[in-house]
Formats: C-alpha cells, sequence, structure tokens
C-alpha cells in the first residue's frame, strides 16, 4: 500500500507566488490533517477534514487553504506565500478521529518548503 | 489549556545505555490520549505508542517502555540498551477524545546515541 503520499517533496518559492501541496491517501481515510513543522519544534496542526466536502481550521490555519472533494485528496493551497511559511508540511490520515479506537494518524513523508 | 512539555532538548548517550525522555502534559479533559511519535534523520514520521487517561499500565514493546502516571502528569519514554539507530527525535502529544483538532505536540527531544 502506498499509504500517505505528499508532493512535491522539495519546494522552492519567491514570496507571493502561490502553490499547492497534494495529498492523497488509498487507505479510505475519512479525516485528513495538514501540519506544519518548523525548524525545532513540534507539529501544529493547519487544517483538518472529518470527510469529503468537510474541512475546519486548526491552530495555525492563516495563509492557507484546504478542499476536500473526494475522500482520497486533500491539498493545501498557499495564496500568497510569505518567509513565516518556511516550513517542513506533513500531511496524515486516519480512519477515527485522533484518538479514537483505531489506529491513529498515517504520515505522509513530507513536504520541504522555502520561501525566499 | 492543554499544553505538553518536553524539558530535554537533547540528549546524548553512548551505545548500550538506558535513556529516558521526559514528558509532562496539562489537561483539563478527563479522557484523553497521550502519544510518542518517533522522526528519524531521514524526516518521517513513526508512530510508537498511544496510550488512554484510563489505562495506568506500563507498557514494554521490546527495548522500549512507556511510564504514565496521572498522578505527575507525566508520560515518560525509557529506551534500554540504546542502539545508533534509536538515534532521533521524540515527540510526545496529548489529544482529547473527542476533537479532531485538539493534538498538541511538545517540542521533541533530539536523541544521539553515540558507538
Amino acid at each position: 500500500n502506498a499509504g500517505v503520499t505528499q508532493t512535491p517533496k522539495f519546494r522552492i518559492l519567491k514570496i507571493g507566488q502561490s502553490m499547492t501541496l497534494q495529498c492523497t491517501q488509498d487507505m479510505n481515510h475519512n479525516y485528513m490533517y495538514w501540519y506544519r513543522q518548523d525548524p525545532g519544534m513540534g507539529l501544529k496542526l493547519i487544517y483538518y477534514s472529518v470527510g469529503a466536502g468537510i474541512t475546519d481550521k486548526g491552530e495555525v490555519p492563516n495563509g492557507y487553504n484546504v478542499s476536500r472533494s473526494t475522500t482520497e485528496d486533500f491539498p493545501l493551497r498557499l495564496e500568497l506565500a510569505a518567509p513565516s511559511q518556511t516550513s517542513v508540511y506533513f500531511c496524515a490520515s486516519s480512519y477515527d478521529k485522533q484518538g479514537g479506537a483505531n489506529q491513529p494518524q498515517h504520515f505522509g513523508d513530507g513536504t520541504r518548503l522555502s520561501i525566499l | 489549556a492543554q499544553k505538553v512539555t518536553q524539558a530535554q532538548t537533547e540528549i546524548s548517550v553512548v551505545e548500550k545505555e538506558d535513556v529516558t525522555l521526559d514528558c509532562v502534559y496539562e489537561t483539563r479533559d478527563t479522557t484523553y490520549y497521550l502519544f510518542w511519535y518517533k522522526q528519524p534523520p531521514s524526516g518521517e514520521l513513526v508512530f510508537l505508542i498511544r496510550r488512554n487517561s484510563f489505562d495506568e499500565q506500563n507498557e514494554i514493546s521490546g527495548r522500549y517502555s512507556w511510564n504514565f502516571q496521572k498522578s505527575t502528569s507525566s508520560f515518560n519514554f525509557t529506551i534500554t540498551a540504546s542502539q545508533v539507530v534509536d538515534s532521533a527525535v521524540y515527540f510526545c502529544a496529548l489529544t482529547d477524545y473527542s476533537s479532531a483538532s485538539k493534538i498538541i505536540f511538545g517540542s521533541g527531544t533530539r536523541l544521539s546515541i553515540r558507538p
């Protein structure tokens, strides 16, 4: 199984550019999440989705947008890239909500994004 | 407010030594879950364990063991007979049972095992 797949793995953007980070999972998980990890820090939740058509803000949503048109895909959009968005971005999925009875989150390998 | 504190920023030990990574949490919820994740140098996150707030039994998995104590709000992780492959950043995390959004990660402990 592929699990959670993120593309691209690396990207450099100029200030003000936009881009979409792709995330897809093949485990038929209902819940999907986007995190960012700043250097030397833990993960912070940007957005999450509990199912197709439903998204909600996490701890640090400003500057980002998401959509969930299918169960498999959960893209993260940066509209106007800023240096503060330089980070490693992780997508994750789970069958149930975090801490639920089923197995916890499966993480993708991350996207390393630099804004210059 | 929920909070996870990993006071040890970096730990370095010689191979085969035992090492304990500390995790202290704060929450007002009575039902919650605690996690440990490993992030090796390659960068991916690897799930190690989940423990719910009703189960204070210690858990052992090979060289890994976890000590959950509600009285001190701690969920410490011990690696016995450490190996170089254990070198990684380890994160402790907390979430309440009812929410999909309230997962809080600690800042991580960087563990280096010297041969």
